[in-house]
C-alpha cells in the first residue's frame, strides 16, 4: 500500500496570511505515460463529509476558490491556502490515486492564531 | 446535480452484519465512466477506503486487503443505488461511513460523498 504522510499534523496561522501543508507519499504516484499526479486533497469540518478541493495534484475543482492551490510532483506535494480566511478552519488531506487501495493521509488541523 | 443518501441502522452487535445503502440520484449505478466507493473514518485508522464497485462492460469490484472476505458491495439497478455488507463485525468496526463516487475526469478522486452514517459496535 501507498502510505501518505503529511506535516504538520496541527498548524496555526494568523487571518490573511500564508497556510502550507505538505504531502508526501512513499512511493511515487506519477503516471508518467499521461504525466499526471494522482493526488487530491479535501477540506473537512466536523460533522460534514470531506470536500474535494484539488485532483491531479494542482486541478482546483470548480467552485473552489482560488487562494487554495496544489502542487508537486512524484512524491513531494504541498497544498497553499494564500490568504487565509475564518472558514478555511477545517482538517485537510491529501489522498492517492495511484493505485489501490486508496489511502489518505492522516489529516492536518489548520486553526487560526 | 448528483446526490447520495444513505440509509442503515447505526448500531449492530458483535458478531452481527453491517447493511447500509447508498441511493444515487442525478447518475446511473451502471455508467462506465464512474465508480461507487464505500470509505470509513474513525479516529484510531483515520479515513480508510473500504472498496468499489463499477461497469466497464460488466461489474467489478475491488476491496481493501483490511476487509477482504467480510466485504460485499453490490449494485442495484432496479434501484439506482448500491450497498456495503461487512459481515463478522467487532468494535473496531466502529466508525463513520461513507458512501461516495469517483469519475474518469478526476481520476479515483472522491467528487461525490454520501452524508455519513455513524455505526457502532456494541452488544
Amino acid at each position: 500500500d501507498i502510505v501518505m504522510t503529511q506535516s504538520p499534523d496541527s498548524l496555526a496561522v494568523s487571518l490573511g496570511e500564508r497556510a502550507t501543508i505538505n504531502c508526501k507519499s512513499s512511493q511515487s504516484v506519477l503516471h508518467s505515460s499521461k504525466n499526471k499526479n494522482y493526488l487530491a486533497w479535501y477540506q473537512q469540518k466536523p460533522g460534514q463529509p470531506p470536500k474535494l478541493l484539488i485532483y491531479w495534484a494542482s486541478t482546483r475543482e470548480s467552485g473552489v476558490p482560488d487562494r487554495f492551490s496544489g502542487s508537486g510532483s512524484g512524491t513531494d506535494f504541498t497544498l497553499t491556502i494564500s490568504s487565509l480566511r475564518a472558514e478555511d478552519v477545517a482538517v485537510y488531506y491529501c489522498q492517492q490515486y495511484y493505485n489501490t487501495p486508496r489511502t489518505f493521509g492522516q489529516g492536518t488541523k489548520l486553526e487560526i492564531k | 446535480q448528483v446526490q447520495l443518501q444513505q440509509s442503515g441502522p447505526g448500531l449492530v452487535k458483535p458478531s452481527q452484519t453491517l447493511s447500509l445503502t447508498c441511493a444515487i440520484s442525478g447518475d446511473s449505478v451502471s455508467s462506465n465512466i464512474v465508480a461507487w466507493n464505500w470509505i470509513r473514518q474513525s479516529p484510531s485508522r483515520g479515513l480508510e477506503w473500504l472498496g468499489r464497485t463499477y461497469y466497464r462492460s460488466k461489474w467489478n469490484n475491488d476491496y481493501a486487503e483490511s476487509v477482504k472476505g467480510r466485504i460485499t458491495i453490490n449494485p442495484d439497478t432496479s434501484k439506482n443505488q448500491f450497498s456495503l455488507q461487512l459481515t463478522s463485525v467487532t468494535p473496531e468496526d466502529t466508525a463513520f461511513y461513507y458512501c461516495a463516487r469517483t469519475d474518469d475526469d478526476r481520476g479515483g478522486s472522491f467528487h461525490y460523498w454520501g452524508q455519513g452514517t455513524l455505526l457502532t459496535v456494541s452488544p
